[in-house]
């Protein structure tokens, strides 16, 4: 049971580049989320994905798209790397959005440079 | 949207003290307050979290309290540990939005000396 797993855990860029970083969760879960952390701002929702087949806008959605590809996988892209960008990118899963439990279950984080 | 607001945002204690950690949020009909523990390098993990009927919840050494009157939530670890030194995000979830759906705080990095 890996739990969350991303790929690839570091990744450098030139600006205008295009990327995906991968997303699976082996735990059933129905919910998926991207996040990024910068310094001094948290943890800051990008985009997120409620059930398979549904796609939704975080705080930060801009530059990026996503794909819930199955129950089980969620990537997250970059068409046009850009430095505000760079960062360390965060895959969460949780069982079901709607349940009293709540927690997240982080993978171990993609740092991404765009230079 | 929701707005959470987090202090300090360095901690530094003695082995054996105790660390409070607070938080404030904007939106009154938020439901639901977890923290997360990061550790250097690593993935953030849930320690404790606390539902809006609940005024303090305890596990070990660690407690939140939440003032719903005043929209401010706050950690309590008793008898610090180098163990604990890392970084803590409080979170907020609004009534109407999904439990994963959270608005965190920008961290607080505590170091707790030997």
């Amino acid at each position: 049971n890996a739990g969350v797993t991303q790929t690839p855990k570091f990744q450098v860029l030139k600006t205008g580049q295009s990327m995906t970083l991968q997303c699976a969760q082996d735990m059933n879960h129905n919910s998926m989320y991207w996040y990024r952390q910068d310094p001094g701002m948290g943890l800051r929702l990008i985009y997120y994905s409620a059930s398979e087949g549904t796609t939704d806008k975080g705080e930060v959605p801009n530059g990026y798209n996503v794909s819930r590809l199955n129950k089980r996988e969620f990537s997250l892209r970059l068409e046009s790397a850009a430095p505000s960008q760079t960062s360390v990118y965060f895959c969460a899963s949780s069982r079901d959005e709607t349940t009293v439990t709540g927690e997240l279950f982080f993978g171990e984080g993609s740092r991404l440079t765009v230079l | 949207g929701e707005n959470v607001e987090q202090h300090p945002s360095t901690l530094s204690v003695q082995e054996g003290d105790s660390a409070v950690i607070k938080c404030t949020y904007s939106d009154s009909a938020s439901n639901y307050f977890p923290w997360y523990k990061q550790e250097l390098g690593k993935r953030p993990q849930l320690i404790i979290d606390i539902r809006s009927n609940v005024g303090e919840k305890k596990d070990q050494r660690i407690a939140v309290t939440l003032n719903k009157t005043a929209k401010h939530f706050s950690l309590h670890i008793t008898e610090t540990q180098p163990e604990d030194s890392a970084v803590y995000f409080c979170a907020a979830r609004d009534g109407g939005t999904s439990y994963g759906k959270l608005t965190f705080g920008q961290g607080t990095i505590l170091t707790v000396h030997p």
